[in-house]
């Protein structure tokens, strides 16, 4: 069984604040891990995607296989990052799994 | 190329109606995934179809839902008999193979059950 762990419904910071956001997964095989945003009320949006290992608009994420890890992090966070951010693991199934998901807020 | 497209964008129906929601994947994507998303929740995976072929229904509860890809036309998922907590954002995401790794989500339609 695959399964994707977000323990923060919400992170509060101000605005040029350092911000991670964790991920924890469970997967016996060799997963591919993602980041998707989901601003107000629009469409999720891919991030980032571990295997490209890119930073997006700032933010970066490293697998971490001893953890099962998958955190997400950006030195200095913006209003407009103020978002939902999913956290997902595509594992041997073809149904990626997602997490809950965690609200971003960025106080000016 | 348009993106998933998903219609109606917002759809309010009495108790006891039926709500039908449509998904037109993306151009070439012959695999549809529709994902709800309650209130204070995250993502729920429902139903993975590909063309006239459901593949995975297993998030879909057992009464009153249904799902359909037909192999002319969009993807629709349909509520029988909504009921109050039946209110949420659906979203459908595509995909161009079984074992693509990346899908493309639309903008959700959004359920209101008064």
């Amino acid at each position: 069984a695959q399964r994707v762990t977000q323990p923060e419904k919400l992170l509060s910071v101000f605005k040029g604040a350092p911000v991670e956001l964790k991920c924890n997964y469970s997967y016996s095989g060799s997963p591919e891990l993602f980041w998707y945003v989901q601003y107000s009320r629009q469409r999720l949006q891919l991030l980032l995607r571990h295997i490209s290992r890119e930073s997006i608009k700032g933010f970066t994420a490293d697998l971490n296989k001893g953890e099962t890890s998958f955190h997400l992090k950006k030195p200095f966070a913006q209003e407009e990052d103020s978002a939902m951010y999913y956290c997902a693991l595509w594992g041997g199934s073809y149904i990626p799994t997602f997490g809950r998901g965690t609200s971003l807020i960025v106080h000016p | 190329n348009a993106g998933v497209m998903q219609n109606p964008r917002h759809l309010v129906r009495r108790r006891g109606q039926e709500a039908r929601l449509r998904c037109s994947p993306m151009k070439g994507h012959s695999h549809v995934y529709w994902y709800r998303q309650l209130p204070e929740e995250g993502l729920k995976f429902m139903v993975y179809l590909q063309k006239e072929n459901i593949i995975d229904e297993s998030g879909m509860p057992k009464e009153r839902f249904s799902a359909e890809f037909p192999k002319e036309g969009p993807s629709i998922l349909r509520i029988q008999q909504v009921v109050r907590g039946d209110s949420a954002a659906y979203f459908c995401a595509s995909s161009p193979a079984r074992d693509g790794n990346t899908i493309y989500f639309g903008e959700g339609s959004w359920l209101t059950v008064v």
